[in-house]
Parts: structure tokens; C-alpha cells; sequence
């Protein structure tokens, strides 16, 4: 079947402008999960969705980062008034539920100028 | 989230040798997962291991878990060159919380 699906898979934006990342996760998978992965660094988590609750912004890195999911299934990440340091591989997983293993999707390769 | 710590940093072997590298972590788990990224690609799930099991197998996987070290196993029989990667753990508490891998360990498998 389908696995996570990410798109665009490439993205080269100038400072200043706002991107829109998506995310499809697999079908009936309930939770929905973003990341980020900068050169050279860990994995860092951004944001969480639990079917269609609210989710917790916390780790989202500054309130440039806004992420919905639009019923219960697909998912957009937003940054407004990109910057430099917003360069990264944006992640995407999806899981049954919480306890279950998440599947990642191909990431989206943000670049910002 | 909780991340792990993966040793040795880098390892590197004959194909056809078995590959063991570790994760440890500082606080209590609901379960233990293994992730492997291959150079310029995503991140694939290989196993999870439930905090209330001690050993589980996956093909040419086997991961271990003891929860009263903190600490998990990960071990590839008979390697081949396509299992080079970085393997990562992720130890996972549980609630609104996603993974967090540490820097992972470099297995490269020399044909």
C-alpha cells in the first residue's frame, strides 16, 4: 500500500517568503507527527496530531510555524517569513496511535536563500 | 521526548559479519523503536520493542531491551553492503510527544 507522502519534495524559497508543506499520511493511520532534520543534526520533533484533536504547538521552534490537519487526514506545515536558519529537511510520519511505530514519509527539502 | 544515545558512533565491517551496535537512554520507556537512513533518502522503521519484552527478532534483526539498564541491542546477522546506514534509536515515553534520535551509529559494510 501507499506509504507517507510528502510534497513538494524539494522547495528553494527567498528569505521573507512564506512556504506551505504537505503531508498525506497512510490511510487510517490516526496520528500524525512533523519533524525537522538540519545538517548535521539529531532529528528534532515539531508537532503532534491525534486524530482530530487539538494539537500541542510547544515545540513548534517560533510562532513563524503554524500546522493544521485538515479532517483528521492531511496535513500542512506553514512557516511565515522564512529565514535562513529554517533550512532543513522537513519530516513527516504517521502512526496507528501513539504506542505503535511511526512510518516516515520522504521528507520535504527546504531551502531558504 | 527522551533521546537515545547510540555506541559505537561508527563501525565498520565485512558483509557476511554480524553487526551489533547499542542505544541507551535515561528514563522509562512505553516502547523502543529502530530507525535506519540511508545516505540521501528517508527514514525506514526496522522494529519496536515494548517495554514488556525482553527480545524480538525481525528477519536478520534481533533487538534486545533491558529495561533495568536502560539500554537496548540492536544486532544484523550476516550483514550485507545495502544495511549501510545510520541506525537510530528512538526511546518513546509515551503521550503528545514524537521521537528524538541522538547522532546515531554509521555502519558501513565493506564488500
Amino acid at each position: 500500500g501507499a506509504g507517507v507522502s510528502q510534497s513538494p519534495s524539494n522547495k528553494v524559497t527567498e528569505k521573507g517568503k512564506d512556504v506551505e508543506l504537505r503531508c498525506d499520511p497512510i490511510s487510517g493511520h490516526t496520528a500524525l507527527y512533523w519533524y525537522r532534520q538540519s545538517l548535521g543534526q539529531g532529528l528534532e520533533f515539531l508537532i503532534y496530531f491525534q486524530g482530530n484533536s487539538a494539537p500541542d504547538k510547544s515545540g513548534l521552534p517560533s510562532d513563524r510555524f503554524s500546522a493544521e490537519r485538515t479532517g483528521g487526514s492531511v496535513s500542512t506545515l506553514t512557516i511565515q517569513r522564512t529565514q535562513q536558519e529554517d533550512s532543513a529537511v522537513y519530516l513527516c510520519a504517521s502512526s496507528l496511535g501513539g504506542l505503535n511505530e511511526q512510518f516516515f514519509g520522504p521528507g520535504t527539502r527546504l531551502t531558504v536563500l | 521526548s527522551q533521546q537515545g544515545e547510540e555506541d559505537p558512533q561508527a563501525l565498520s565491517i565485512q558483509e557476511g559479519e554480524n553487526a551489533t551496535m547499542n542505544c541507551s537512554y535515561k528514563t522509562s520507556i512505553n516502547n523502543l523503536q529502530w530507525y535506519r537512513q540511508n545516505s540521501g533518502r528517508g527514514l525506514v522503521h526496522l522494529i519496536l520493542i515494548r517495554s514488556n519484552e525482553r527480545e524480538k527478532h525481525s528477519g536478520r534483526l534481533r533487538v534486545t531491551l533491558d529495561t533495568s539498564k536502560k539500554s537496548s541491542s540492536l544486532l544484523i546477522t550476516a550483514s550485507r553492503a545495502a544495511d549501510t546506514a545510520s541506525y537510530f534509536c528512538a526511546p518513546w515515553g509515551g503521550g503528545a510527544d514524537g521521537l528524538t534520535f541522538g547522532k546515531g551509529t554509521h555502519l558501513i559494510i565493506q564488500p
